[in-house]
């Protein structure tokens, strides 16, 4: 079975400082990618990164970092010197491929960052 | 690109009364997804469809829910009859294959 496990419900933290959200995932094949998406508070969801099983190389895009290990089954995503608009709730996913029928994204359950000023 | 396109944003609508939810995917996705978001369930895959085929309705709650997809522009979920617990946003995604999912902006319906 798939499952995305995304511990943290709510994190608060204040304006500038690092946060982390984890992402554990759990799929016994060995091709599969991994996703994270940012749902601000308008609703809609924003796709950030996507990374495939056989790259573990951390990648970074301005603020946000992310960091893969499979050892550990995790994607982590870190976002350093948090803003007000970060505030959001963020999705980690994971998909696996399905010979001829494509990818269905398995979603964790969400973790609620606040950044306040 | 204008990105996935859904349509209304929102519904507010009576119980029994037949919904029906619109989406145009981004031109040349071959895959598209509808997805209910609700507080207590988070997330959920309903059905999705790969070049206007159905390939995965177990996500479908009940016979009361149908989707069709006429061509690569244009889906359609319909419930018919309408239940307060329908009440959520309804996301529509599409992606070529693995490449990743692209969602609309939702709609948020409500059921009294």
């Amino acid at each position: 079975a798939q499952k995305v496990t995304q511990a943290q419900t709510e994190i608060s933290v204040v304006e500038k400082e690092d946060v982390t959200l984890d992402c554990v995932y759990e799929t016994r094949d060995t091709t599969y990618y991994l996703f994270w998406y940012k749902q601000p508070p308008s609703g809609e969801l924003v796709f950030l990164i996507r990374r495939n099983s056989f790259d573990e190389q951390n990648e970074i895009s301005g603020r946000y970092s992310w960091n893969f290990q499979k050892s550990t089954s995790s994607f982590n995503f870190t976002i350093t010197a948090s803003q007000v608009v970060d505030s959001a709730v963020y999705f980690c996913a994971l998909s696996t491929w399905i010979y001829n029928q494509g990818g269905k994204l398995i979603f964790g359950q969400g973790t609620e960052l606040s950044v306040k000023p | 690109d204008a990105g996935v396109i859904q349509s209304p944003r929102h519904e507010v609508t009576e119980m029994g009364q037949e919904v029906t939810l619109r989406c145009k995917p981004i031109s040349g996705h071959d895959y598209l997804f509808w997805y209910r978001q609700t507080m207590m369930r988070g997330l959920e895959l309903l059905i999705y469809f790969n070049n206007n085929v159905p390939i995965d309705d177990s996500g479908m709650p009940e016979d009361r829910f149908s989707a069709k997809m006429p061509n690569a522009s244009f889906s359609t979920l319909k419930i018919q009859p309408s239940e307060p617990r329908d009440s959520a946003v309804y996301f529509c995604a599409s992606g070529l294959g693995l490449v990743g999912q692209y969602f609309g902006p939702g709609t948020r319906l409500t059921v009294t």
